[in-house]
C-alpha cells in the first residue's frame, strides 16, 4: 500500500513570497490532516478535511495560509505572504475516517525555509 | 498552553538497558494517548496507544502506562535497541463521538540507543 506523498520536500523562499505544498493521501482515506511543525516543538494541527469538507481550521492562519481538498482526494496547502515564523515542516496526514481510533499515517513532510 | 508536555528534550540508554520516556497532560477531557516515533526526513509513525480505561498497553517491547490521577503516561522500551533511536512523540485526544480526533502533540524526546 502506497503511503501519503508530500512534494516538494524542501523549500527556500523569501519573506513575502508564495509557497504552496501538495499532498495526495493514501486511497480511500476520507480524513485528511495538515500540520505545522517548528523546529523543537511537536505537530500543531492547522487543518482537518474529511472529503471535501473542513472539520477543523481553528489553528489555520487564515489572513494567509489557505487550502483545498478538491474532489476529496488530493490536497493543497498555500501561504501567501509567507513570514520568517512560517519556517517549519508541513507534514499531511490521513486516516481512513474521522476520530480518534482511526490511525493517523503521516507523509515525509516538506521543509520550509524563509529567508 | 501547553496541554500535552514531554519535559526531557534527550535521552541517552545503553543497548539492552530500558528507555523511559515521560508525558504530562492538563486537559482532563483526554481520555485516548498515542506515541508516535519519528525518524530524521521522515513523517511520525504510529508506535502504540492506550485508551483512560486502562492503566497499561503493551506490544512487543513497547509498553505505555498510563497514571489519570497525575495526568501522567510514560513508554518504557525494553530491551532498548539502537534501531530506536529516534524522536519520540505523545499525543493525546478526546474519543466521544462528536470530537474530531484532533491530536495534541508534545514536543518531542530524542532518544539514542548507544551500542
Amino acid at each position: 500500500e502506497a503511503g501519503v506523498a508530500q512534494s516538494p520536500r524542501y523549500k527556500i523562499i523569501e519573506k513575502r513570497q508564495s509557497v504552496a505544498f501538495w499532498c495526495n493521501p493514501i486511497s480511500g482515506h476520507a480524513t485528511l490532516y495538515w500540520y505545522q511543525q517548528i523546529l523543537g516543538q511537536g505537530p500543531k494541527l492547522l487543518i482537518q478535511f474529511q472529503n471535501n469538507g473542513v472539520v477543523d481550521d481553528s489553528q489555520l492562519p487564515k489572513d494567509r495560509f489557505s487550502a483545498e481538498r478538491l474532489k476529496g482526494v488530493d490536497s493543497t496547502l498555500k501561504i501567501q505572504p509567507a513570514k520568517l515564523e512560517d519556517s517549519a515542516v508541513y507534514l499531511c496526514a490521513s486516516s481512513s475516517q474521522t476520530g480518534a481510533y482511526n490511525e493517523q499515517f503521516f507523509g515525509p513532510g516538506t521543509r520550509l525555509t524563509v529567508l | 498552553d501547553q496541554q500535552v508536555k514531554q519535559n526531557s528534550p534527550s535521552l541517552s540508554v545503553q543497548e539492552g538497558r530500558i528507555s523511559i520516556l515521560n508525558c504530562d497532560y492538563t486537559n482532563s477531557m483526554f481520555d485516548y494517548f498515542l506515541w508516535y516515533k519519528k525518524y530524521p526526513a521522515e513523517g511520525p509513525t504510529f508506535l502504540i496507544s492506550i485508551s483512560s480505561i486502562k492503566d497499561k498497553n503493551e506490544d512487543g517491547r513497547f509498553t505505555v502506562f498510563l497514571n489519570k490521577s497525575a495526568k501522567h503516561l510514560s513508554l518504557h522500551i525494553v530491551p532498548s535497541q539502537p534501531g530506536d533511536s529516534a524522536v519520540y512523540f505523545c499525543a493525546a485526544s478526546e474519543s466521544g463521538s462528536s470530537n474530531t480526533g484532533k491530536l495534541i502533540f508534545g514536543q518531542g524526546t530524542t532518544l539514542q540507543v548507544k551500542p
